[in-house]
């Protein structure tokens, strides 16, 4: 199966400061999105994005499905930014969604 | 934002015995998909169903059962429980197989 793999790990900012997050993926996909999970368990998803680029509020995100990558980026992050950030992808000739193991974003004020 | 609602909560079960999960899924969806999330880990995906049946299933044994009812809500049933099925367990419907996830707050299982 696909495998996806993110980073950084982890990531610690000073409430203001700006972010990228990474995620590739090993195979080709028709569906790639991105979740927060915030500190109560629930996951929440952010975008929908198998290719091109979307921007909702302080949050974009950039899926370049030909070279196996995505990025999400986070300005003028806040306290309210941080959890785990997912990232999840599907192969073309899957039913699953297969998520990568997270960034733990914390934001200090 | 989610419509996706998950019972129970919180659930203490002992090794051997059996439990059922629910999940009412979003108005309009007709795809839900089960996923168990382990402590630290990333979720990891048990199975999905489309219109009443399965659609796909990740490498769970069959003890991982489940169910979807004609108005679309689901069940998750896990039998002959073992400590390592302690783990949240995640419900999430979709308009249609491949499409934007929405998830339930989840249910929180512990086995002792």
């Amino acid at each position: 199966g696909i495998q996806v793999e993110q980073s950084p790990p982890d990531l610690i900012l000073q409430e203001g400061a700006n972010s990228t997050l990474r995620c590739n993926f090993s195979d080709s996909v028709n569906n790639l999105q991105w979740f927060h999970q915030n500190p109560w368990g629930q996951l929440i998803n952010l975008f929908y994005i198998p290719s091109g680029t979307k921007q909702n509020g302080r949050l974009s995100a950039t899926t370049v499905a030909t070279e196996r990558y995505s990025l999400l980026y986070i300005s003028s992050s806040q306290t309210t930014d941080s959890g785990v950030y997912f990232c999840a992808a599907q192969e073309t000739s899957g039913s699953r969604l297969t998520f990568g193991e997270g960034t733990q974003l914390t934001v200090n004020p | 934002e989610t419509g996706v609602t998950q019972s129970p909560t919180h659930l203490i079960k002992t090794r051997g015995q059996q439990v059922t999960l629910r999940c009412s899924s979003q108005s309009g969806h007709n795809t839900v998909s089960w996923y168990q999330q382990a402590l630290g880990q990333g979720p990891q995906f048990i199975f999905q169903y489309y219109r009443e049946e399965e659609n796909g299933r990740g490498n769970f044994p069959p003890r991982f059962s489940g169910l979807q009812f004609p108005n679309y809500s689901s069940e998750l049933n896990v039998n002959a429980l073992e400590l390592d099925d302690s783990a949240l367990y995640l419900c999430a419907s979709s308009i249609y197989r491949g499409e934007k996830l929405f998830f339930g707050s989840g249910t929180q299982l512990s086995v002792l």
